[in-house]
C-alpha cells in the first residue's frame, strides 16, 4: 500500500510552462520533505514543511502544506531545462520515519 | 550544511563476492543512519535503520544476513553486501540528519553492478 500518492509520475513540457505534482496521503504527517534527485546521485532537500497551511518559496518554486498536514504540493513558474530531474516528496511520521512518494520525473525541453 | 560522504561511487564485482559501502556524516554525529535501495527513476525503498551502538533495523522483506549494516560510530555506518549476486545489482544510498530541524542529507550514492 503506497501511503503517499505523488503524481504525475512523467511529466515532459516546453521551457517557460508552469507544472504542479501533488503528493496526497490519509495520514498526518509531522513534516513534509521535498527532494530533488540528479542521475546518478542522491536526493537534495528543497524544502521542509511542517504548519498546517503552509507556504514556502524558494525562488520559482512554491510549496504548500495541506491544512490538515496530510498533502503537499509543488508548483514550478515559468520551468527551465536546469529543473529537470526526479522530484520526490517524504512525509515524516511521528516515530521519525519518512514514508516516500513514488516521485516525478521531470523533463523540460529548451 | 550538513555533509554524508559515501564511498565509493561505483563499484564493479564478481557473483559471490561481497562488497562494503560506507557512509560518514562528516561535520556533524548521527546517532542513526538509513540506508536505501533505488532502481532507476523510482522511488527511495527504505533497507534498513542503522544505530550507532546496537543492531540495525531493517524493513519487511530486507535480509539482515545478506546486507550486514555496523554503526561503530557517531559518524560511519556501513553496508555490506554479501554473496553478491547479479539481481542485488542497484544504486544505494545512506542518509542521515543532523537535528530534529532539519530535512534528511544523502550521501552521493553507490552503483553497485554485479556480474
Amino acid at each position: 500500500t503506497q501511503l503517499l500518492e505523488q503524481s504525475p509520475q512523467f511529466l515532459s513540457i516546453q521551457e517557460g510552462e508552469n507544472l504542479t505534482v501533488y503528493c496526497n496521503s490519509s495520514s498526518v504527517f509531522s513534516s513534509l520533505q521535498w527532494y530533488r534527485q540528479e542521475p546518478g546521485e542522491g536526493p537534495v532537500l528543497l524544502v521542509t514543511v511542517v504548519t498546517g497551511g503552509e507556504v514556502k518559496k524558494l525562488k520559482r518554486l512554491t510549496f504548500q502544506f495541506g491544512d490538515a498536514r496530510k498533502d503537499s504540493s509543488l508548483h514550478i513558474t515559468a520551468a527551465q531545462p536546469g529543473d529537470t530531474g526526479l522530484y520526490l516528496c517524504a512525509g515524516e511520521r511521528v516515530n521519525r520515519k519518512l514514508i516516500w512518494g513514488l516521485g516525478t520525473s521531470l523533463a523540460v525541453n529548451p | 550544511g550538513a555533509v554524508v560522504s559515501q564511498h565509493p561511487s561505483w563499484v564493479i564485482c564478481k557473483s559471490g563476492t561481497s562488497v562494503k559501502i560506507e557512509c560518514r556524516s562528516l561535520d556533524f554525529q548521527a546517532t542513526t543512519m538509513f540506508w536505501y535501495r533505488q532502481f532507476p527513476k523510482q522511488s527511495l525503498m527504505l533497507m534498513a535503520t542503522s544505530n550507532e551502538g546496537s543492531k540495525a533495523t531493517y524493513e519487511q522483506g530486507v535480509e539482515k544476513d545478506k546486507f550486514l549494516i555496523n554503526h561503530a560510530s557517531l559518524t560511519l555506518s556501513t553496508l555490506t553486501v554479501t554473496s553478491a549476486h547479479p539481481e542485488d545489482s542497484s544504486f544505494y544510498i545512506c542518509s542521515a540528519r543532523q537535528t530534529d530541524n532539519y530535512g534528511y542529507t544523502f550521501g552521493s550514492g553507490t552503483r553497485l553492478t554485479v556480474v
